[in-house]
């Protein structure tokens, strides 16, 4: 069965500062790539998405993440967080062959001044 | 550009009472997905359709029933709640492209509390 795991639930970081969210999967077939970022009382938003080429993908708001398939992992970075980006951010793979988008539990990533 | 709609946005039901939530997308999607988000638990599948005509199981089934009504419509019945019920739904959407899963779109999600 495929799973995914976010390690760190919360994660703190001063404005200015970088980030890096960890996202790692299992799956016994090729995988598409997600990351979504909630805000408060909201729905979710997609950040980035991986579905093929260039390993390194840039999303909205200043994001990116690489995609490391012999780790299987798909981190979200950012160079300098802000205020705004304090949220809950989601990684989701969607397996080959299948409807399916499974989630990870989520990080909470607050930002302080 | 709606997207995806939820209704309603908030719901308190009794234990054993029933209720149906709605979605619709209107970005012609073919398939449509519902999932619950509980704290420290990330968003977990319900059921899922991957076309109009078909519906499948997700991780947590149990105590739901779903109709996908036509291509842009799909609802999700609670027949009796109970309180390990309360959560936040979310409905989305996708579509396939040559093949490919792209992202899933979702709604602005229903917020349920069980009494």
């Amino acid at each position: 069965a495929q799973s995914v795991t976010q390690l760190d639930s919360q994660v703190p970081v001063f404005e200015e500062a970088p980030v890096e969210l960890r996202c790692n999967y299992s799956s016994s077939v090729s995988v598409y790539l997600f990351w979504y970022v909630q805000y408060p009382n909201q729905g979710l938003q997609l950040l980035l998405k991986y579905l093929s080429g260039s390993t390194l993908v840039k999303g909205i708001n200043g994001f990116e993440a690489e995609f490391n398939k012999s780790q299987t992992s798909f981190h979200l970075r950012k160079p300098s967080v802000h205020i705004s980006d304090t949220a809950e951010y989601f990684c989701a793979v969607s397996p080959s062959g299948t409807y399916k988008y499974i989630f990870g539990t989520g990080t909470r990533l607050k930002v302080l001044a | 550009n709606a997207g995806v709609t939820q209704t309603p946005k908030f719901q308190v039901l009794k234990t054993g009472q029933s209720m149906t939530l709605q979605c619709a997308q209107d970005m012609n999607h073919n398939s449509m997905y519902w999932y619950r988000q509980d704290p420290g638990m990330g968003l977990r599948l319900i059921y899922y359709s991957a076309s109009e005509g078909t519906t499948d199981k997700g991780e947590v089934p149990n105590g739901y029933n779903v109709s996908r009504l036509n291509k842009r419509e799909f609802s999700l019945r609670l027949e009796s709640a109970a309180p390990s019920q309360t959560s936040v739904y979310f409905c989305a959407s996708s579509e396939k492209l040559d093949r490919v899963n792209t992202e899933a779109f979702f709604g602005q999600g229903t917020r349920l509390t069980v009494v």
